[in-house]
This record gives structure tokens, sequence and C-alpha cells, in this order.
């Protein structure tokens, strides 16, 4: 149907790259976004990349979309404990709906 | 800056009260968002102010009224609220709304527990 998905849970060590998928499902969305919320705390945007785009990259961050497949991924190099939180990716529909998947646990183990 | 502030925090609030929260925004942002979040789950879209007027309304129950005195804030009205309506609420903002990209900046949300 309509939802956004997501793996629920990813766990990695301290150090090691993590990459968290996400499948959308509308072809004509012309944005997607990865939020990152931490505990009781809002919504962090992170990143974004442009449907035409496949492919962006911010220091630490890798964006990659497969248009084809409705695919996005992101991933997190070097990664620290900082970075356990949940992970939500978001496209970008009508107007400007933003749908959310179910959103990634990851949890860094020191 | 991309700050979008809540207020307040943590909210407790009885099934007969009314109470408020508020956003706001100085970015001179022209869009204003409020979204619901339960526990565990995304935030779900609730009312998009674009330029002051009520551009959408997912089907909010009349409990929730939103109100956007101007362009920097953004009240939601809470009233005989029910339990199930305990949750975090967020704000959010972006330039315009239904043209080019436009990225949404979200608040730290508003904890609310209704008893």
């Amino acid at each position: 149907g309509e939802d956004v998905e997501q793996s629920l849970f990813l766990s990695v060590r301290e150090g090691d790259s993590s990459v968290i998928n996400c499948t959308y499902t509308d072809s004509s969305s012309t944005y997607l976004y990865w939020y990152k919320q931490e505990p009781g705390a809002g919504l962090q945007l992170l990143t974004y990349i442009f449907s035409n785009m496949d492919m962006k990259q911010d220091q630490r961050l890798t964006v990659l979309l497969n248009k084809k497949d409705k695919h996005l991924s992101l991933r997190i190099a070097d990664t620290q404990t900082g970075d356990s939180a949940i992970y939500f990716c978001a496209e970008r529909r009508g107007g400007n709906k933003l749908v959310f998947g179910a959103g990634t646990i990851l949890r860094v183990k020191s | 800056d991309t700050e979008v502030t809540q207020t307040p925090k943590h909210l407790v609030m009885g099934m007969t009260n009314k109470k408020s929260l508020k956003c706001e925004q100085h970015m001179g942002h022209r869009a204003m968002y409020w979204y619901k979040q339960k526990a565990k789950k995304p935030p779900e879209l609730m009312f998009v102010y674009s330029y002051e007027k009520l551009s959408i309304n997912e089907s909010v129950p009349s409990r929730f009224s939103p109100e956007c005195p101007n362009s920097s804030l953004l009240n939601l009205h809470l009233h005989a609220l029910q339990p199930e309506d305990s949750a975090l609420y967020l704000c959010a903002s972006s330039q315009v709304y239904g043209r080019g990209e436009e990225t949404q900046y979200f608040g730290p949300g508003t904890r609310l527990l209704v008893l």
C-alpha cells in the first residue's frame, strides 16, 4: 500500500559503518529525507536528496537513491555512540506532505 | 538559525481541561505544521498553515483547534481530550508550502499526558 518501509533495528560496533535502508512508495516523490530522533526529543534533519540524484555525501553521511527500485539508504561512516537514535526516512508527496517510515532504531555498541 | 521552539515541554491535563500548545520560529518561514507522534510510531501530520491560513486538516477531531496568530507563531488549543490523545506533539516549519524544495524543521515537541 501506502507505507514507507524501514527495517526496525540495527546494531553496530563503534567505528563501524551503519547502513539504514528504506523503501518508499510514490515514484513521483521529489525529495526524500532522513531525520534523526533521540529519546524524548524532536526530529533533527540529517540530510535530503532530490529525486534526480543518485548519491549525496555530507561528511560522515552518504545517501544512495535507487529510483527504479524506490530504495533509499543512509550510510553513517565511523559510527559513534552519539549516533544511537531512531532514524526516519520520509518521502515528500503532494504539496509538502511528508510521509514517514516507521523508523529504524540504531544501537551503537562501544 | 534553524530553531523551532515549543512550550511547554511537558503537559499533564485532565479530560475536562482546556490548554494550549505553543510553537514559535524566527526563520521567516511562511508554512507551519502540527504533527502527532505516538510512542514507537512515526509522526503523523495533523494541520498545515500556509501564510497564516489553514491549508490542510487531516481529519483531526474538533477537540484540537489550531491557530496561527502571525507568521511566527502557531498554537494548538486542546479541549475535552481523551487519554488516547496522549502523545508527543511536534511543530515544524518550512519556507513555504507546496512549491520546490521545502525542508521542514522540527521543534523538540510537547509531551502531552491526558488523564
